[in-house]
């Protein structure tokens, strides 16, 4: 199974709002509604911050949202802050009981 | 409130084998999933496999089929995960992950554990 594809690094000013991309195929991202964005800063845990595409878990800013097109879902990032910045991975269900994760993407607050 | 509390680091050699272990509190522990994640230094979060906690049916992935093995101990609260022949390269910080939302999100996760292989 290989891994979904998002950019190396996105950047954007405070304020600003950026779209990090996870792109799979018909057989992942494309075929179910199960994927699930995760943000992790240096040398902690990830933090689940969408699942099911587009869902908030309860506490988490309503500055971030999910959604997605064919193969390819986005996570986005209004109003960003400083404390935004971090690793951004995706994940999605592939069948038959398989996960999958994107590559990670930086995000830099400049 | 929900914690996954992993076990310490460890230090392995080469063709050695791990046991990771996971307690769960504050939450029905029969009721959700448990994924394994690991993540080596600098390199992105890769999946292990996961372990239906109520029935103790597994799915890995096949990067580490036949070599890792997910377990649970209900009475303890607790999920095992175990990598067989050890290589330098499973130097990782590995974490467990409860699917607590939705179809496939992991809602809360250990601190992480980390293994060192080496001779």
């Amino acid at each position: 199974q290989s891994a979904l594809t998002q950019p190396a690094s996105v950047s954007g000013s405070p304020g600003q709002s950026i779209t990090i991309s996870c792109t799979g195929t018909s057989s992942d991202v494309g075929r179910y509604n199960y994927v699930s964005w995760y943000q992790q800063h240096p040398g902690k845990a990830p933090k689940l911050m969408i699942y099911d595409v587009s869902n908030r878990p309860s506490g988490v800013s309503n500055r971030f949202s999910g959604s997605k097109s064919g193969n390819t879902a986005s996570l986005t990032i209004s109003g960003l802050q400083a404390e935004d910045e971090a690793d951004y991975y995706c994940s999605s269900y592939t069948g038959s009981s398989f996960v999958v994760f994107g590559g990670g993407t930086k995000l830099t607050v400049l | 409130q929900v914690q996954l509390v992993q076990s310490g680091a460890e230090v392995k050699k080469p063709g050695a084998s791990v046991k990771v272990s996971c307690k769960a509190s504050g939450y029905t522990f029969t009721s959700y999933a448990m994924h394994w994640v690991r993540q080596a230094p600098g390199q992105r979060l890769q999946w292990m496999g996961w372990i239906n906690v109520g029935s103790g049916n597994t799915k890995y992935s096949q990067k580490f089929q036949g070599r890792v093995t997910i377990t649970r101990d209900t009475p303890a609260s607790t999920v095992y995960m175990e990598l067989s022949s050890l290589r330098s390269e499973d130097t990782a910080v590995y974490y467990c992950a409860r699917a607590g939302a939705g179809a496939a999100g992991n809602d809360y996760w250990g601190q992480g554990t980390l293994v060192t292989v080496s001779s």
